[in-house]
């Protein structure tokens, strides 16, 4: 069975600065994906970045980036330059294939001004 | 392209009520998954169809909870009769596919079931 775990329930940082949002994962499966989706208060759940495991390469996306350790089960979230408009929350979540989407239980980040 | 629709946004039922929630997945879409998200917490996923078939309904409470995708299109989630602990959003997702380029999933903006 698939798990995914974020150990950081909320975090705050100031605008501008670097924030890492961790998250660790379980499957027995060798081909797997893994997302990092973004949830503000309109509740509507947007994909912000996503990983294939099969490659080595970490993910970017602007902004956006993951640190995939792959033999740690380990997938953390980079968000440089921060924005007010990152204030939300993250899920982390696993697919593996012939199987299901699997959510972490969220970080809820706060970016001050 | 349009998103994933759902309707309605919000709804306030009493327990023991029932309630139906309606789903219309991106054009060409051939998996749809409906989550149950309780305040706090992840979403849950409830039940997954691929075209008109289920995938996977092992979290769905089948003695209250039903769905169906007819043509393989649009879905509807019924809750007979609501229980308290139904209080959540319901999200649906839709996806290309479950494997291959099309695997990552897009979401509606969720009905908020309140049951007092």
């Amino acid at each position: 069975a698939q798990t995914v775990t974020q150990s950081q329930p909320e975090m705050s940082v100031q605008e501008a600065e670097t924030v890492t949002l961790s998250c660790t994962y379980d499957t027995s499966e060798n081909n797997y994906y893994l997302f990092w989706y973004k949830q503000p208060p309109s509740r509507q759940m947007i994909l912000v970045i996503r990983q294939e495991a099969y490659k080595q390469q970490n993910a970017t996306e602007n902004r956006f980036s993951v640190n995939f350790q792959k033999a740690a089960k380990s997938f953390s979230l980079k968000i440089s330059d921060s924005q007010l408009g990152d204030t939300a929350m993250y899920f982390c979540a696993s697919l593996s294939l012939n199987d299901k989407i699997i959510f972490g239980k969220g970080t809820r980040l706060h970016i001050l001004p | 392209e349009a998103g994933v629709a759902q309707s309605p946004r919000y709804k306030i039922i009493e327990k023991r009520q029932s309630v139906a929630f309606w789903c219309n997945p991106i054009s060409g879409h051939a998996t749809l998954y409906w989550y149950q998200q309780i305040l706090g917490q992840g979403p849950k996923l409830l039940i997954q169809f691929q075209n008109n078939g289920v995938v996977d309904d092992s979290q769905l409470p089948k003695d209250r909870f039903s769905a169906e995708r007819l043509k393989g299109v649009d879905s509807t989630l019924k809750i007979q009769p609501a229980k308290l602990e139904d209080s959540a959003v319901y999200l649906c997702a839709s996806s290309l596919d479950r494997q291959g380029n099309g695997f990552e999933a897009f979401f509606g903006q969720g009905t908020r079931l309140t049951v007092v």
